[in-house]
């Protein structure tokens, strides 16, 4: 069984430009969590989609990101226009339960902006 | 709101030395304790939990204890070895809550 995948591994963008980040959770799985780390700080929610709806994004730091799953199936995370203090590593993680089920993590998308 | 403090890093042990990583928690309620494991260039991956006061997760000879009098989950493990080397995060899930808080991570780094 394939795990929760994301793409890209690592993106360095300027200031100002369009980032967009992707996961594919795993197959089956209704729940998907986009978490960020920003360096040397906890792993933050952002937000959770139980299929293609948003059931909570109070992580979302501000209107600057826009999470969608369109279908139910992947997801993206856009951040426009990016800022420094976007720079960190976002996860996604997928579970078949909301909250019975353990989360499974993607590698995460290493995010830098110069 | 819940919080999650461990110990800061980095870590540095030789191989089959003992490790501790201490781990205390602020939550409302009873909650769900993990430590997840990140290797290099991997995601993270649940090493261990315990869902209730006195339960004892282990796993892959890790070990650590819910303990709600003094509210900590510290990690230990009795010998390393150099393959353990990677970054540690602590983690609560409140309640029903399905969401994860982590503390900051601690890096292991263990030497042949």
């Amino acid at each position: 069984e394939a795990g929760v995948t994301q793409f890209p591994s690592h993106s360095v963008i300027e200031k100002g430009q369009t980032v967009t980040l992707r996961c594919d959770p795993i197959s089956g799985h209704d729940n998907l969590y986009w978490y960020r780390r920003v360096m040397g700080k906890e792993i933050k929610f952002l937000l959770h989609f139980v299929k293609e709806s948003k059931q909570d994004e109070s992580g979302m730091p501000n209107n600057r990101f826009l999470a969608e799953r369109t279908g139910g199936t992947y997801s993206t995370l856009k951040v426009q226009p990016a800022e420094l203090e976007d720079s960190g590593v976002y996860f996604c993680a997928s579970s078949q339960d909301r909250g019975q089920k353990k989360q499974y993590f993607g590698p995460g998308t290493r995010l830098t902006v110069t | 709101g819940n919080s999650v403090t461990q110990m800061e890093g980095p870590v540095t042990l030789s191989e089959e030395a003992f490790l501790t990583i201490n781990c205390t928690y602020t939550a409302t309620g009873y909650p769900s304790l993990f430590w997840y494991v990140q290797y290099p260039g991997e995601g993270l991956q649940l090493l261990l939990k315990a869902t209730k006061a006195d339960d004892k997760g282990s796993n892959k000879g890790f070990e650590a204890t819910y303990r709600k009098e003094t509210t900590s989950f510290h990690l230990e493990k009795g010998s390393v070895q150099v393959s353990d080397s990677a970054v540690y995060f602590c983690a609560l899930r409140g309640g029903s809550n399905y969401k994860l808080t982590f503390g900051k991570g601690t890096l292991l780094t263990v030497n042949p």
